[in-house]
Formats: structure tokens, C-alpha cells, sequence
């Protein structure tokens, strides 16, 4: 069974426009993590954000937000204002256990393409 | 600013040549990840290292793939003898135990022929 669901293969949002990517995730662990890693053309991987299942708190860093509902275990993530170099595959991701030496475990991704 | 660095960062090489590809985690920290990205399968993981122990080598295909840590700097994976369907890209991460994000590579993209 997928552990991670990411029902958008792409998306499409106009520049300036806020967009959400959904992410759904299935574990019977207490203690887990979440993550969005977005991912450009130059092909690197960099962390975006992250949510601790304990947090109460939806996590945010500057135009990223997570909004984390755990009861329906999705963990989707909000950029707002979008810029151009905002069109990138984004990856959502979950580490069972908070232990960062734990595997993630990824989704298959969304693409994002902002519209000038 | 502390980075995981992989080389090569491109490597094409004909069916049944042996590749090695390598990783240099960041200083101090303990768990080192390779992961392997395709279209097909998209990001899926190979192995893992803690404290330069093997903890999880599941994902890798065993009669040709091998992955270790000669020393706490170095992260190595190898592929003896390669095929074209290894063709994808290929991500070292590391972690901290302590932390919570497991930074990435720039990653190998390994071209079989």
C-alpha cells in the first residue's frame, strides 16, 4: 500500500496566486514526520519544510506553510504569493519515528508550473 | 555552509562496466542514505548507514549492487555489472540523529548504455 499520495501530477498557478499541494499519508505510528522537498530542473533536492506529528502548530517558513490535519492524515503544503521560480516537482515525504536517521519515505511528486 | 557532496555528477558508461559512485556526508553527521530516482519508480531507498553500520540494504538489487563506508567521510555505491535499466539518478543524503532533516546531494545521473 502507498504510505505517500500525491494526487496532483501537475498543476498549473498564476504568478502572485497562492497554490496548494495535497499530500496524503498512511501510517499506524504515533511519532512520525513530514516533509516537502521541492525539487528543480537542475535536478537538486532541497528541504522545504517539515511537521512533527506532535507539533500542534502548522510549520511555516516564509511563503511555505504545511497544513497538517491529522485526523484525515494529510499533510498538504501552501505556498503563497508564487514566483516564477517556484515551478519545480515537489516532493512529500514521511519519516516514521522522529529519529532523523529514519528512511523517508517520498510521493510521487507534483509539477508545479507558475504562469507569468 | 556545510553541504553532502556526490562525484561524478554525470557518469555514462556501457552495459556491464563496473561504476562507483561516491558520497561525502557532512561533518558529524552519523546516517548516510543513498536513494535512487526514476520516472518509473520514482524516489525509492537503497540503503542506509548509521555510525557506518549497514542498518537497511533491502532496497538494492544484492548480486550487483553494494554500498559501505570505508570511513565516517566517505559513503560509496557500487554497481558491478551495470545495466541500463540502473540508468536513473542517484542521492546521497546524511542526518544528524539528533536533527530532523536528512540533507541531499546533488546526486550522480548515471546513464547506462
Amino acid at each position: 500500500a502507498q504510505k505517500i499520495t500525491q494526487t496532483q501530477p501537475g498543476m498549473f498557478v498564476q504568478e502572485k496566486e497562492a497554490v496548494t499541494l495535497d499530500c496524503t499519508y498512511d501510517t499506524s505510528d504515533q511519532s512520525y514526520g513530514l516533509f516537502w522537498y521541492k525539487q528543480p530542473s537542475s535536478g537538486e533536492m532541497i528541504f522545504l519544510i517539515y511537521q512533527g506529528s506532535y507539533d500542534e502548530q502548522n510549520a511555516t517558513e516564509g511563503r511555505y506553510s504545511l497544513n497538517f490535519q491529522k485526523a484525515r492524515k494529510s499533510a498538504n503544503l501552501v505556498i503563497s504569493a508564487s514566483q516564477l521560480g517556484d515551478s519545480a516537482m515537489y516532493f512529500c515525504a514521511m519519516r516514521e519515528g522522529l529519529d532523523a536517521g529514519n528512511m523517508l519515505t517520498f510521493g510521487g511528486g507534483t509539477r508545479l508550473m507558475v504562469k507569468p | 555552509d556545510a553541504r553532502v557532496t556526490q562525484t561524478p555528477r554525470h557518469k555514462v558508461t556501457e552495459m556491464g562496466q563496473e561504476v562507483t559512485m561516491r558520497c561525502q556526508p557532512i561533518l558529524g553527521h552519523n546516517t548516510v542514505f543513498w536513494y535512487r530516482q526514476t520516472m518509473m519508480q520514482g524516489l525509492e531507498l537503497l540503503a542506509y548507514f548509521r555510525n557506518r553500520a549497514p542498518l537497511d540494504d533491502s532496497g538494492m538489487p544484492k548480486d550487483r549492487f553494494s554500498a559501505e563506508m570505508p570511513d565516517a567521510t566517505l559513503a560509496t555505491l557500487k554497481i558491478q555489472p551495470s545495466e541500463p535499466r540502473d540508468s536513473a539518478v542517484y542521492f546521497c543524503a546524511s542526518a544528524k540523529d539528533r536533527g530532523y532533516e536528512q540533507y541531499f546531494g546533488p546526486g550522480t545521473r548515471l546513464t547506462v548504455t
